[in-house]
């Protein structure tokens, strides 16, 4: 069992360019989420699925969207990069919405973005 | 709103002493809380959870973490450090009332066992 895997591993990224890190996991879990990993700011939501067909803001989703066409990927795009959107990103499942049970968070091996 | 402090950023210890990772939370309702790991270039792994009933509660690796309602604390314990438990633990808490599909992190605490 992969789990959730993300890809690309890395990438650098000219500002203005439109970006796509894809999240795909193979789990069956109805829920998925996306972070941003920050020093000194820990992980912050940046948009969420509680299952497919439907997606949710977190706490920054600006210039950021996702799409949730079915249970098992979760992409999210970058329209037009910024270098304030240079961070390591994970992307996270768990069986059930968080806000209906107390399922963990199981977490893919994260994208290191730098935007130039 | 809910929030969870993590106050050190770094944590130093010798290999076979006892460590403590300590956590704050602020919540209105009652908290789900938990704490998570990750080693260098990997995703976050799941160490432990507090729903309800017992306040210490055991996880993997042999940490456990106890809950304290009065402080509004769930630190991280460990009896005896090992140097492969160098690595970055997060907190992270839910707040039930709110229904707030969310969990909010710490900033993380950086734990590292020197031989």
């Amino acid at each position: 069992i992969a789990g959730i895997t993300q890809a690309p591993t890395s990438q650098i990224l000219a500002a203005g360019r439109r970006m796509t890190l894809r999240c795909t996991q193979d789990m069956r879990h109805n829920a998925m989420y996306w972070y941003r990993q920050d020093l000194g700011l820990g992980l912050r939501l940046i948009h969420y699925s509680n299952t497919a067909g439907t997606t949710g803001k977190g706490e920054v989703p600006d210039g950021y969207s996702v799409s949730r066409a079915n249970t098992d990927d979760f992409p999210l795009t970058l329209a037009s990069a910024v270098p304030s959107q240079t961070s390591v990103y994970f992307c996270a499942s768990s069986p059930h919405a968080l806000g209906q049970t107390t399922d963990t968070q199981y977490f893919g091996p994260g994208t290191r973005l730098t935007v130039l | 709103a809910q929030s969870v402090a993590q106050p050190e950023d770094q944590v130093n210890v010798a290999e076979g002493n006892p460590l403590t990772v300590k956590c704050t939370y602020s919540v209105s309702g009652n908290p789900y809380l938990f704490w998570y790991v990750q080693y260098p270039n990997r995703g976050l792994q799941f160490l432990l959870k507090y729903i309800t009933g017992d306040n210490l509660v055991k996880g993997s690796y042999g940490f456990e973490a106890e809950f304290n309602k009065s402080q509004t604390s769930f630190h991280l314990k460990k009896p005896s450090a090992l140097v492969s438990d160098s690595a970055l633990y997060f907190c992270a808490v839910r707040d039930m009332k709110t229904g707030y599909q969310k969990v909010t992190f710490g900033t993380g605490t950086k734990l590292q066992v020197i031989p």
